[in-house]
């Protein structure tokens, strides 16, 4: 079954630092997302991405994020500038054209610790 | 406020036993899809099972099946013949038609005691 890969599965970082999370979504999906899940927290929307632009976002994803989709098959995370508050579990989920109801493919996650 | 709401933090069921948690979510709107994604240990989220809003059939996949009630705007998770492997945390989500984010439960965490 085609999987959504997220690369580092864990990154340290040191408060104030860049940090680029990667993910290569489902080869024939167009939409990606990028959630978050602060330890013992629920999961939170942070960024959705279709045809080569951000289509939504939520409060949390401010100027210090940004998203990229550099090549054919690979979507990024950019944190700018890392506060301790941005440790958390960050997903990237992937669907296609065929819309919601078949759910949205999820990543294993990158475990991101800013010390 | 599009919100979704798990009121029960733990669960706990004896293998074999059927457990059911519940999910009860807020909109106005009509059309949406629901979902129950499983996080194991390994926190990667796995979907387990979807309804669509418009169909009155509850869904099922295997030993999972949900309980759908649109004007009560529930939507719990059935689990049969519980097994070892089933013990994770699970968490119920919804997204309106034509938006693009899932709105996410804060989770069950689900014990299975041998």
């Amino acid at each position: 079954e085609p999987e959504v890969t997220q690369t580092p599965s864990h990154q340290v970082t040191q408060m104030g630092q860049e940090v680029i999370l990667r993910c290569v979504p489902i080869s024939n999906h167009l939409y990606f997302y990028w959630y978050r899940q602060i330890l013992g927290q629920k999961v939170e929307f942070l960024v959705s991405f279709y045809n080569n632009e951000i289509s939504e976002k939520s409060e949390i994803f401010d100027d210090q994020f940004s998203v990229e989709r550099p090549d054919g098959s690979n979507f990024t995370l950019k944190i700018r500038s890392t506060k301790l508050e941005d440790s958390a579990m960050y997903f990237c989920a992937s669907r296609g054209l065929r819309g919601p109801r078949y759910g949205y493919t999820f990543g294993s996650g990158t475990r991101l610790t800013v010390v | 406020a599009q919100t979704v709401t798990q009121s029960q933090p733990e669960m706990s069921v004896q293998e074999a036993e059927t457990v059911t948690l519940s999910c009860t979510y807020d909109t106005s709107e009509s059309d949406y899809y629901l979902f129950w994604y499983k996080q194991p240990p390994s926190r990667q989220m796995i979907l387990v099972i979807r309804q669509e809003a418009y169909k009155q059939q509850n869904a099922t996949e295997n030993r999972f099946s949900v309980n759908f009630q649109k004007a009560a705007k529930s939507f719990s998770l059935k689990i049969s013949d519980s097994q070892l492997g089933d013990a994770a945390m699970y968490f119920c989500a919804y997204v309106i038609q034509g938006a693009q984010k899932l709105v996410f439960g804060q989770g069950t965490r689900l014990t299975i005691n041998p």
